[in-house]
């Protein structure tokens, strides 16, 4: 069955850079984008930017423009978001999901806490 | 950037009503980029509508979208214990994506 699978719960200090991946199976990876969603603390979704899994073409939020960086390895079918210069307020859930216009299929969430 | 503001933010509704969810956007959504999630705690979200009234694989046919231009709904028929959730809309436009805010739906 299709899966994405994410990497274990980090903990940063603030200025640091986080790196979270998701392994993706049972599907032809360069088929679908990989998207990057986070969500906080009792808030809601908030989306961050995707990868073009074949081309590695990405696309940000504004948001998140000029601290995030989003690569894949399609030898291995995982896809990567970078986030650098992390803050308290970058304490959050980061989803990783499938998709084009629609996110069809989710990673269960890695936690990144940030904290000194 | 499309701003989606769903209402209300909260509902509070007993098992066997009819819910009915609301997504406006600031400016006009193609209805082909229109999606509604559910989300229940802990757990990642699962893609409930697709299309605005297009029901995603394994979704029951209670749970039905529609709408168009700036106004969507998901309308739940008669809820069941296992609906009760958080609810998300989420757009499409010049390749970039927004959700909005969210409407709990608890019980009452």
């Amino acid at each position: 069955q299709v899966q994405l699978v994410q990497s274990g719960a980090e903990v940063k200090r603030p200025g640091a850079s986080v790196k979270v991946s998701c392994k993706t199976s049972g599907y032809l990876f360069t088929d679908y984008q990989i998207h990057w969603v986070r969500q906080a603390p009792g808030q809601g979704l908030e989306w961050m930017g995707w990868i073009n899994t074949n081309s590695g073409d990405t696309k940000f939020s504004q948001t998140f423009r000029g601290r995030v960086t989003m690569t894949r390895d399609p030898s291995i079918s995982t896809a990567y978001m970078e986030l650098s210069r992390v803050r308290s307020d970058d304490t959050a859930v980061y989803y990783c999901a499938r998709g084009a216009v629609v996110f069809d299929i989710w990673g269960l969430g890695t936690l990144v806490t940030v904290s000194s | 950037e499309i701003v989606l503001t769903q209402s209300p933010g909260t509902l509070s509704l007993s098992p066997g009503d009819r819910a009915t969810l609301s997504c406006r956007a600031s400016q006009s959504v193609s209805s082909s980029f229109l999606a509604w999630y559910q989300q229940k705690p802990g757990q990642a979200p699962r893609l409930l509508i697709y299309g605005a009234s297009n029901r995603a694989t394994d979704i029951p046919d209670r749970f039905s979208g529609s709408g168009s231009g700036t106004d969507f709904t998901l309308t739940i028929s008669r809820l069941e214990p296992e609906d009760f959730a958080v609810y998300y809309c989420q757009q499409y436009g010049g390749s970039l994506y927004t959700f909005g805010q969210g409407t709990k739906l608890e019980i009452k």
